[in-house]
Parts: C-alpha cells; sequence; structure tokens
C-alpha cells in the first residue's frame, strides 16, 4: 500500500515552455501533498505543500508564478514549471501524505521526476 | 528550529564491512519522529524506518540496526557486513507530531560508497 506515482519519470524541453508534472497516490486519499527539488549531490527542498481543494503554500524563495501547483482532488497534484529556464533543470520529487499517518509526519514519496530544460 | 545533522558527507568501505551513518537532531519539542531513507542511484526514495520520541528501543532488521539516543540527540544508522547494493544516498529525517502539513526536515544526507 501507500504508492505515489509521478509522470513523467523525465522530461527534456526547451526554455521557455511549460511543463507540467503529475503525482498521483494510488492507494489513498492524500490529503496533504509536498513537492520537492533535488539539485545533485544536495539533499531535497521543499518547494511547497498542498492540501487538497485550496491554494498551495509556497516556502520562502520559491517563486509561485513560476511553479504553478494544483491540488484538484484528494488523489493528484499537479506541478507545472512555467517558462522553463536551464536554471529549472532539476530533479523533482511529490510526496503524499494520507490522513491516517498525519501525525506520525510520514510522507509516501514519488519516484521523482528528472526535468532537462536545453 | 528543528535541524538534521549528518555530519559525513561521503564514506567509502569495503565490502562486509560495517559501517555507521550519523545523524544529529535539533528540537525542542518533546514528541517528534525520526526516519531514514535511502535514495539508490534511480532516485526514488526507499522509507527504512520510522520511530517516534517515546520508543528509544534499538532496531534491528536483518542487516540494518538504529540506535536512537534522546540523551545525545543521536538516531544512528548501522549497516552490518555491507554490500555493493547499500551503495546510496542516505538522508535522516525529522518530523513533529501532529499536523497534516507537518513538514519533513532532511539532513544532508551521506553518500555510501560500497566496494567490491
Amino acid at each position: 500500500g501507500a504508492v505515489v506515482s509521478q509522470h513523467p519519470s523525465w522530461v527534456i524541453c526547451k526554455s521557455g515552455t511549460s511543463v507540467k508534472i503529475e503525482c498521483r497516490s494510488l492507494d489513498f486519499q492524500a490529503t496533504t501533498m509536498f513537492w520537492y527539488r533535488q539539485f545533485p549531490k544536495q539533499s531535497l527542498m521543499l518547494m511547497a505543500t498542498s492540501n487538497e481543494g485550496s491554494k498551495a503554500t509556497y516556502e520562502q524563495g520559491v517563486e509561485k508564478d513560476k511553479f504553478l501547483i494544483n491540488h484538484a482532488s484528494l488523489t493528484l497534484s499537479t506541478l507545472t514549471v512555467t517558462s522553463a529556464h536551464p536554471e529549472d533543470s532539476s530533479f523533482y520529487i511529490c510526496s503524499a501524505r494520507d490522513l491516517r499517518s498525519s501525525g506520525t509526519g510520514e510522507q509516501f514519496f514519488g519516484p521523482g521526476t528528472r526535468l532537462t530544460v536545453l | 528550529a528543528q535541524k538534521v545533522t549528518q555530519a559525513q558527507t561521503e564514506i567509502s568501505v569495503v565490502e562486509k564491512e560495517d559501517v555507521t551513518l550519523d545523524c544529529v537532531y535539533e528540537t525542542r519539542d518533546t514528541t517528534y519522529y525520526l526516519f531514514w531513507y535511502k535514495q539508490p542511484p534511480s532516485g526514488e526514495l526507499v522509507f527504512l524506518i520510522r520511530r517516534n520520541s517515546f520508543d528509544e528501543q534499538n532496531e534491528i532488521s536483518g542487516r540494518y540496526s538504529w540506535n536512537f539516543q534522546k540523551s545525545t540527540s543521536s538516531f544512528n544508522f548501522t549497516i552490518t557486513a555491507s554490500q555493493v547494493v547499500d551503495s546510496a544516498v542516505y538522508f535522516c529525517a525529522l518530523s513533529l507530531y501532529g499536523g497534516a502539513t507537518n513538514k519533513l526536515i532532511f539532513g544532508t544526507g551521506t553518500l555510501l560508497a560500497v566496494q567490491p
């Protein structure tokens, strides 16, 4: 149980285009989803926290107009990188938390999406 | 404020050696959870263990063992008889109790390289 999928697993795009990454909880309802960014040889950096049906809460320094997050249902959250540039190239990881594990803080992680902007 | 420190950036061992990965955390809360995750070269985070602050018993799972000591705010991870497949980045993380939006605070990770 507690499986989270991400799509696509990798994407290459041209500078200036927008890219959408999907995160789905496959066998549970995710009241909260998180989006992380990870540069090579670095730790995970939390970008934003999203709750179903409400606006995402962004971490300091993360541009909300550039990284659009939508959590329209209890099983799906999307991250759209708008007008992507080479510096946005990174490994993007989503995670989800269900109601039963909300007290423990446990998150279930997706496999990640590797974005390369040319 | 909460913080997780993994002082070892990289460790290299030869297969069959035992290796301990250190994790020191900071929090003023009395109820919290500690985690270890493994991130192999594929990138997907693999959950290894969750421990709550009230349970200081050490845990063993096969070749893996964890030593939780509140007195030193440490939650160290030992791999016995390491194997090449153990090569990965290992992250220690901390979460406070309660609230669906509670964040996981990650350490900087330790890259473990097990040489054949």
